[in-house]
């Protein structure tokens, strides 16, 4: 099956600062999706993002399909913005079945 | 709009019983996909149900098993519950429109088995 690996594993941060983060895959897929997991475990909707760019106030995406790649971008980052950011996948034939990155997991200090 | 729902919450049960778990979906949503999060093995898929039918089917024991309602609800059911079953159960809804497959999460339910 698919193959999703997100770097780094964990990045730490000071308040303002920006960073990127990396999430390849294997195969080409259908859907793309950038998830942000919050302390009781839910699983937020950042981008849907198959190709393209987009961008939502100061978090951006970038995903290029025939490179197998996409990129998060979180710019004046702030203390809230702490957690587990998941890519995922969908792949082919795989109708609603995501497969998820081992996530990066960001910590901002003030 | 309301968003994907999960019932219940928590859940302790002991090895060897069985459980259910419940998903609304969003309104007019029409897939339902579980996956299991586990702090060793991360998110992984068990099934996805469209239209009361299983469409795809995850690396999983026999065990785990769901089904569909008309109303698009959807529930799983794990039988003889082992301890390595303890984890993160999570729900998602899409339109599963043409490729337009955006899955849209619920709460969670959060298994544990002594």
């Amino acid at each position: 099956g698919i193959q999703v690996e997100q770097s780094p594993p964990d990045l730490i941060l000071q308040e303002g600062a920006n960073s990127t983060l990396r999430c390849n895959f294997s195969d080409s897929v259908n859907n793309l999706q950038w998830f942000h997991q919050n302390p009781w475990g839910q699983l937020i909707n950042l981008f849907y993002i198959p190709s393209g760019t987009k961008q939502n106030g100061r978090l951006s995406a970038t995903t290029v399909a025939t490179e197998r790649y996409s990129l998060l971008y979180i710019s004046s980052s702030q203390t809230t913005d702490s957690g587990v950011y998941f890519c995922a996948v969908e792949g082919g034939t795989s109708y609603g079945k995501l497969t998820f990155g081992q996530g990066t997991i960001l910590t901002v200090h003030p | 709009k309301a968003g994907v729902t999960q019932t219940p919450r928590y859940l302790i049960k002991t090895r060897g019983q069985q459980v259910t778990l419940s998903c609304s979906p969003i309104s007019g949503h029409r897939s339902v996909s579980w996956y299991q999060q586990t702090p060793g093995q991360g998110l992984q898929f068990l099934f996805e149900y469209f239209s009361e039918t299983q469409r795809n089917k995850g690396n999983f024991p026999g065990r785990f098993s769901g089904r569909q309602f008309s109303n698009s609800r959807s529930e799983m059911n794990v039988s003889t519950l082992e301890l390595g079953d303890s984890a993160l159960y999570l729900c998602a809804s899409s339109k599963s429109s043409g490729r337009y497959n955006e899955q849209f999460f619920g709460p969670g339910t959060r298994l544990t088995v002594l």
